[in-house]
């Protein structure tokens, strides 16, 4: 049972924005620590999206965009498209853990 | 090409042992961090392990501490798994991963994973 705790899925139509909320406490998220997340397309390895909670890697849409506040962290989509349909992933360090690193439960994005 | 290509999965009995590698190229293999991930079928991730870039600090999952063991050979550009006392719930595909500098626990890149099944 992961500690961060996501939507399991979101929709919208193309041009739409979404946004995917990561839930954590004050082990995680809420003691500062940075957020990171992830796309997977179908049959694919996970692809850094958004690193830092806010920073972009070289390549990746400005479409894109991550934030943090309190206990929580989203990734909002704008202008969405066909090829944005896949499992996001939130990512965090948690103090409570002995194995620091720990992933959120994921959400499918489906582009109608 | 930076890339790193993963080897060694495959069917083993529970309760058996398997060694997993991951070959690294393209890149300063010891200027990085590394770790495995895994993802059971149908699953969310799983980070398993992590390694420094000079393997004097490792860091595992609950649900494998005392099981698995990482380590890497940096003249060699490889990361290592060896995985004992295989349970069913380890069936998985595992990943392995590079850790950014500026980010830790980010991972820029990653293989396309090796399968790991455990099954009597």
């Amino acid at each position: 049972q992961s500690v961060l705790t996501q939507p399991p899925s979101v929709s919208g139509a193309p041009g739409q924005r979404v946004t995917i909320s990561c839930t954590g406490s004050s082990s995680n998220i809420g003691a500062g620590y940075d957020v990171h997340w992830y796309q997977q397309l179908p049959g694919t390895a996970p692809k850094l999206l958004i690193y830092g909670n806010s920073n972009r890697p070289s390549g990746v849409p400005d479409r894109f965009s991550g934030s943090k506040s309190g206990t929580s962290a989203s990734l909002a989509i704008s202008g969405l498209q066909a090829e944005d349909e896949a499992d996001y992933y939130c990512q965090s360090y948690d103090s409570s853990l002995s194995g620091p690193y720990v992933f959120g439960t994921g959400t499918k994005v489906t582009v109608l | 090409e930076v890339q790193l290509v993963e080897s060694g999965g495959g069917v083993v009995r529970p309760g058996g042992s398997l060694r997993l590698s991951c070959a690294a190229s393209g890149f300063t293999f010891d200027d990085y961090g590394m770790s495995w991930v895994r993802q059971a079928p149908g699953k969310g991730l799983e980070w398993v392990s992590g390694i420094n870039w000079n393997g004097g600090s490792t860091g595992y999952a609950d649900s494998v501490k005392g099981r698995f063991t990482i380590s890497r050979d940096n003249a060699k550009n490889s990361l290592y798994l060896q995985m004992n006392s295989l349970r069913a719930e380890d069936t998985a595909l595992y990943h392995c991963a590079r850790e950014l500098p500026a980010a830790p626990g980010a991972f820029d890149i990653w293989g396309q994973g090796t399968m790991v099944t455990v099954s009597s």
